[in-house]
């Protein structure tokens, strides 16, 4: 196991230019979570895949965020045209299957300036 | 809008003491999760409970689930510095996709 990973852990960029994020679920994980976490608040849900499908999108994802997971493996979440309020930590979680608890990477800390 | 709330927001003990955090939510859930958080950090799974269980025990953690309440609690005792984090109940509701829904958590700080 060994577990979720995100990369980049940091990413500092000026505002109006795309970032993307990249999240490497537990290997047999089929359920896959994009999270945002802004200072002081607890993560808000993004969306969710089940395996390759993208079954849910929160309100919060605008027409800027795309997420995507191809072949059910890795995800990747892009932000277009990047504004300050996008400044957040962006974290991504997996799990195995409905009830089971859920893996969390460490997360990717966008910056915005 | 956020389902869960935790209370307190924040709590400062010293080593030794219990640290007793709650969280209440608002619909029915599935199981409901607590999280550790380290500044800056990725989140930590502490323990689930499911929602036909009343209690859990991991270490020093008591976890209590009432649902008539809709309430739970984060029992840590004998608290150590190394515990000071951010703790965040996060719940999942009946029939969905089984995201998490965190309220804004409690900042725990233990004093050596």
């Amino acid at each position: 196991d060994t577990g979720v990973s995100q990369n980049p852990r940091h990413k500092i960029t000026k505002r109006g230019q795309n970032v993307t994020f990249r999240c490497d679920p537990i290997s047999e994980h089929n359920r896959l979570y994009w999270y945002r976490q802004t200072l002081g608040q607890g993560p808000e849900f993004l969306t969710y895949f089940q395996n390759e499908a993208q079954l849910e999108k929160s309100r919060l994802l605008s027409d800027r965020f795309s997420a995507e997971r191809p072949k059910g493996s890795f995800s990747t979440l892009e932000i277009q045209r990047t504004e300050q309020g996008d400044s957040a930590m962006y974290l991504c979680a997996s799990s195995p299957e409905v009830g089971a608890r859920d893996f969390f990477g460490q997360g990717t800390r966008l910056t915005v300036v | 809008s956020q389902q869960g709330e935790e209370d307190p927001q924040a709590l400062s003990i010293q080593e030794g003491e219990n640290a007793t955090m709650n969280c209440s939510y608002k619909t029915s859930i599935n199981n409901l999760q607590w999280y550790r958080q380290n500044s800056g950090r990725g989140l930590v799974h502490l323990i689930l409970i499911r929602s036909n269980e009343r209690e859990k025990h991991s270490g020093r953690l008591r976890v209590t689930l009432d649902t008539s309440k809709k309430s739970s609690s984060l029992l840590i005792t004998a608290s150590r510095a190394a515990d000071t984090a951010s703790y965040f109940c996060a719940t999942t509701l009946m029939g969905g996709y089984n995201k998490l829904i965190f309220g804004a958590g409690t900042r725990l700080a233990v004093h050596p």
